[in-house]
C-alpha cells in the first residue's frame, strides 16, 4: 500500500523567510496530493492540492511542486508570517476510490 | 451553519466504560470518515463510509464500531475503553472517496483515566 514520508518533523524559520516541507510517496499510481494545515487546537484544513497532471501550483504565498519521476512533492511558503505557525500534513491517494494517506506532519514555527 | 459538527468536544471517562461520539455534516457529501490523532499529532484513518456503506476499515480493534444511520451522520461507539484510546478523534466528510477535499469536524478529545 501507499506510504508517505514527510520531512522535517519540525521546522523553525525567521519571519519573512521561506519554508519548505518535503514529502515522498511509494505508490507510483498516486495521483492526488493535498496539503492540510492544522493550527493549535483546531481542525486540519486544506490549503492547497495538486493533481498528477500538473507539476506546480501556486496560491499567493503558497506553492506546491510535484516530481512524479522521483515520487516527491513539496510545499513552499514564502514571506512567512506568524499566522503560518502550525502543523502541516502532506497526503497522497493512489486512486479515486482509495483512502488518503497522511504524512506524519511538520510543525512549523515562525520566529519573530 | 457549521459544516461538520461533532459532539461532545471533550470526553473524560474511566477504563472499561463504553462511550459514543456523534458526527453530522450538512454539506450534502456522500463520504464520511473517522480519524484518530494521537499525542504526536499523527493523523490516521480509522473508517470510511460512502452512502452509508462501510468502505474502509483499517486495522482498528473491534471495540470500535462506526454506525451511519444516514448519509449526513456517522457515529463512533467505543466499548471497553483503554488508556491507549486517549486521543483526538476527528470526523470528516468529502464529496467522494479520497480524491476530494476533506472537511474536518472540530474534533473530540477523549481522555481515558
Amino acid at each position: 500500500g501507499e506510504n508517505v514520508e514527510q520531512h522535517p518533523s519540525t521546522l523553525s524559520v525567521q519571519e519573512g523567510d521561506s519554508a519548505v516541507i518535503k514529502c515522498t510517496y511509494s505508490d507510483s499510481a498516486s495521483n492526488y496530493f493535498p496539503w492540510y494545515k492544522q493550527e493549535l487546537g483546531k481542525r486540519p484544513q486544506l490549503i492547497i492540492d495538486i493533481r498528477s497532471n500538473v507539476g506546480e501550483k501556486k496560491d499567493q504565498r503558497i506553492a506546491v511542486t510535484l516530481n512524479k519521476t522521483a515520487k516527491h512533492f513539496s510545499l513552499h511558503i514564502t514571506e512567512t508570517q506568524p499566522e503560518d505557525s502550525a502543523v502541516y500534513f502532506c497526503a497522497a491517494t493512489p486512486n479515486r476510490d482509495d483512502k488518503i494517506i497522511f504524512g506524519k506532519g511538520t510543525r512549523l514555527h515562525i520566529l519573530p | 451553519d457549521t459544516a461538520v459538527s461533532q459532539t461532545p468536544k471533550y470526553l473524560v471517562t474511566q477504563m472499561g466504560n463504553d462511550k459514543s461520539i456523534k458526527c453530522e455534516q450538512n454539506l450534502g457529501h456522500d463520504t464520511m470518515y473517522w480519524y484518530k490523532q494521537d499525542s504526536k499529532k499523527f493523523l490516521k484513518i480509522m473508517f470510511s463510509y460512502n452512502n452509508k456503506e462501510l468502505i474502509i476499515n483499517e486495522t482498528v480493534p473491534n471495540r470500535f464500531s462506526p454506525k451511519s444511520p444516514d448519509k449526513a451522520h456517522l457515529n463512533l461507539h467505543i466499548n471497553s475503553l483503554e488508556l491507549g484510546d486517549s486521543a483526538v478523534y476527528f470526523c470528516a466528510s468529502s464529496l467522494g472517496l479520497a480524491f476530494y477535499e476533506q472537511y474536518f469536524g472540530p474534533g473530540t478529545r477523549l481522555t481515558v483515566t
